[in-house]
This record gives C-alpha cells, sequence and structure tokens, in this order.
C-alpha cells in the first residue's frame, strides 16, 4: 500500500529563519509527487508537481526538490504570510481511469513576526 | 480560466438526516472529479472518483454515495447521516493532466 509520511508535524520558525519539510513515500513506480498548501478553512492549493529524481521546482520564497525516497519542501527566509499547513500526495493508482492522491498529514508552519 | 464551486460552504445536521453536497466546475468539459473527507488529525482521503457522467468509483466502504448527472456537477450524498461522517468535504478535478485542484470546501457537523 502506498504511504506517504510527512515530518515534522509542526514547525514553528521566526520571520527570516530558514528550513526545510520532508515528505518520504513508499509507492511502486512514482507517477509524480504534489505539494499543496492549505490555509485554515480553506481546500488545499497547488504548489509544485515533481516527476523524477533531481527535479527541482521554486517559487517565491519555496523550493521542492524529489529524491528516490523523499521529497524536501526548503522555505527560505520565510514570512508570516507563509503560515500554513502544507501537504505532500503520489497518485494512488485505482485501475478506473482516474487517480486519487494518498496525502500525508501534512506539517502545520508557523512563521512568527 | 477554471473554477469549481462547492456548496453549502458550511452545515450542521442531525444523526440521521440525509445529505446533498454540490461541487460544479467551470471552464473545462470533461474533468476527472473527486469526493475527498479531511477528518480531524487524518489527512485527506479519496472517497470517490468519476471520470465521466454516470460513472462513479468508491475507494472506501461508507454510509456515502456519489452521482455525476452533468459533465461538471458531483454530488455527496447520504440517506442518514452517522456522527462519524462529520469532518471537511472537498471536490476536486484534473483535467487531463495530473494536477488535481480543490475546492473550497464544505464543512459538516453531525449532531
Amino acid at each position: 500500500e502506498d504511504q506517504v509520511t510527512q515530518s515534522p508535524e509542526a514547525l514553528r520558525l521566526q520571520e527570516g529563519e530558514s528550513s526545510s519539510l520532508n515528505c518520504s513515500y513508499t509507492v511502486s513506480g512514482l507517477r509524480g509527487l504534489f505539494w499543496y498548501r492549505q490555509d485554515p478553512g480553506k481546500g488545499p492549493e497547488f504548489l509544485f508537481t515533481l516527476y523524477s529524481a533531481g527535479e527541482e521546482k521554486e517559487k517565491e520564497r519555496l523550493k521542492a526538490t524529489l529524491t528516490k525516497k523523499e521529497s524536501f519542501l526548503h522555505i527560505t527566509a520565510p514570512k508570516p504570510e507563509d503560515s500554513a499547513t502544507y501537504l505532500c500526495a503520489v497518485p494512488a493508482y485505482s485501475g478506473g481511469g482516474a487517480d486519487g492522491l494518498t496525502f500525508g498529514k501534512g506539517t502545520h508552519l508557523i512563521i512568527q513576526p | 480560466s477554471q473554477t469549481i464551486h462547492q456548496w453549502p460552504a458550511t452545515l450542521v445536521q442531525p444523526v440521521g438526516s440525509p445529505l446533498s453536497l454540490e461541487c460544479t466546475v467551470e471552464g473545462t468539459s470533461n474533468p476527472n472529479l473527486y469526493w475527498y473527507r479531511q477528518a480531524a488529525g487524518r489527512g485527506l482521503q479519496l472517497l470517490f472518483y468519476s471520470v465521466g457522467i454516470g460513472q462513479i468509483s468508491s475507494e472506501v466502504p461508507q454510509n456515502l454515495s456519489a452521482s455525476r448527472p452533468q459533465d461538471r456537477q458531483f454530488i455527496l450524498s447520504s440517506k442518514k447521516l452517522l456522527l462519524s461522517d462529520s469532518g471537511f468535504y472537498l471536490c476536486a478535478w484534473t483535467g487531463g493532466a495530473d494536477t488535481q485542484y480543490f475546492g473550497p470546501g464544505t464543512r459538516l457537523t453531525v449532531l
């Protein structure tokens, strides 16, 4: 069974203090790894898709990287508005022509001013 | 551009009452549609997906059902709600690529 594990569960940083979030996965034949940001009471917002080991993608203060067993979401010089829960997910092959996503439980990130 | 809507935004229902949540997508045709539930302390769990009108697949046995009466409309229903049905219900769509885009969600509380 495909599994996605995120760590840490929660992270509190000072504004400007860079750090990384981890997402480890066990899937047979990775067909993409997805990062989302979720604000309280809202639906997840798509950030990145990574398909192969060594791939990197950036958006503002965020950079996502992928290895054969895990992905990292690096946050550089974060601001309070970066506070959110960050979710990673992998496709869960269902055989029915549409893959749902298997999600980790997320990392709750708080950036203090 | 594509937009996904869900309603209602919040709902409080007694145990044993029926349920109907609606999701619609604008700006695309023949999307794959998904229903997820996010319960407190748990990750998002896939409930149903649909690749076309009238085509529904269920991922987990449960007290819920789904229907797709129109190309861009996806409905989540229950005949009798249980306390365990409480949660945040999210609808998502893809247009042929891998990325799923989520709606704003419906917060359901069953009392």
